[in-house]
């Protein structure tokens, strides 16, 4: 079995100004690694994800991750925020293997940007 | 524009009623999910399907049932045996179990159900 911890429910930061969102993560065989962006009553969106290849990876919105299979982690970063990026950021985990390939979640990071 | 939709927006559920709500998508995925996503909580998954006529149940399957006749569509049914139904329910796709790329879902928009 698979389990995410972002252990930090809440994040406030002041526009402009850099941000990590946390997430690690266990399991008992290789991932795949996800971070999705929720805004308010909405679906999820689609950040960017680590496959194989490079540990840094680069998502939209300006935003990156780096994969560290040592530490398993795959922290979220962004240099600059804008108030626009104040949301809820889920990291989210999926086999490799021909086990079951449903994601499973981390419990959310809340983004909160303030002027 | 392909995607995936979820009928409808909001939906109210009196006590000890059945209710369906609809996922569609016509991006010509094999695998179709629903998670359920309290306050506060991840996303939590009820069910999944890996191919047309087949779906396995996932970690909060019951008072909950699905079908998959047709591969654009994975409709789910929320009976009264679910003891709390409130919640936001989301619905996803991807292009199949082939791995990699093949594994990153997509999302609908969700459908927020209310029990009166």
């Amino acid at each position: 079995a698979q389990s995410v911890t972002q252990l930090d429910s809440q994040v406030p930061v002041f526009e402009e100004a850099p941000v990590e969102l946390r997430c690690n993560y266990s399991s008992s065989v290789s991932v795949y690694l996800f971070w999705y962006v929720q805004y308010p009553n909405q679906g999820l969106q689609l950040l960017l994800k680590y496959l194989s290849g490079s540990t840094l990876v680069k998502g939209i919105n300006g935003f990156e991750a780096e994969f560290n299979k040592s530490q398993t982690s795959f922290h979220l970063r962004k240099p600059s925020v804008h108030i626009s990026d104040t949301a809820e950021y889920f990291c989210a985990v999926t086999r490799m293997d021909t086990g079951r390939r449903a994601l499973t979640f981390g419990s959310g990071t809340r983004l909160q940007v303030q002027p | 524009d392909g995607g995936i939709t979820q009928s409808p927006k909001y939906l109210f559920r009196k006590e000890g009623q059945n209710v369906t709500l609809s996922c569609e998508q016509n991006l010509n995925h094999d695998a179709m999910y629903w998670y359920r996503q309290d306050p506060g909580q991840g996303l939590r998954l009820i069910y999944y399907s890996q191919i047309v006529n087949d779906f396995q149940k996932g970690d909060i399957a019951e008072g909950y049932s699905v079908s998959r006749e047709k591969k654009e569509s994975f409709p789910l049914t929320v009976t009264s045996a679910q003891k709390n139904p409130t919640a936001f329910y989301l619905c996803a796709s991807s292009i199949g179990y082939g791995g990699g790329a093949a594994d990153t879902q997509y999302f609908g928009p969700g459908t927020r159900l209310t029990v009166l």
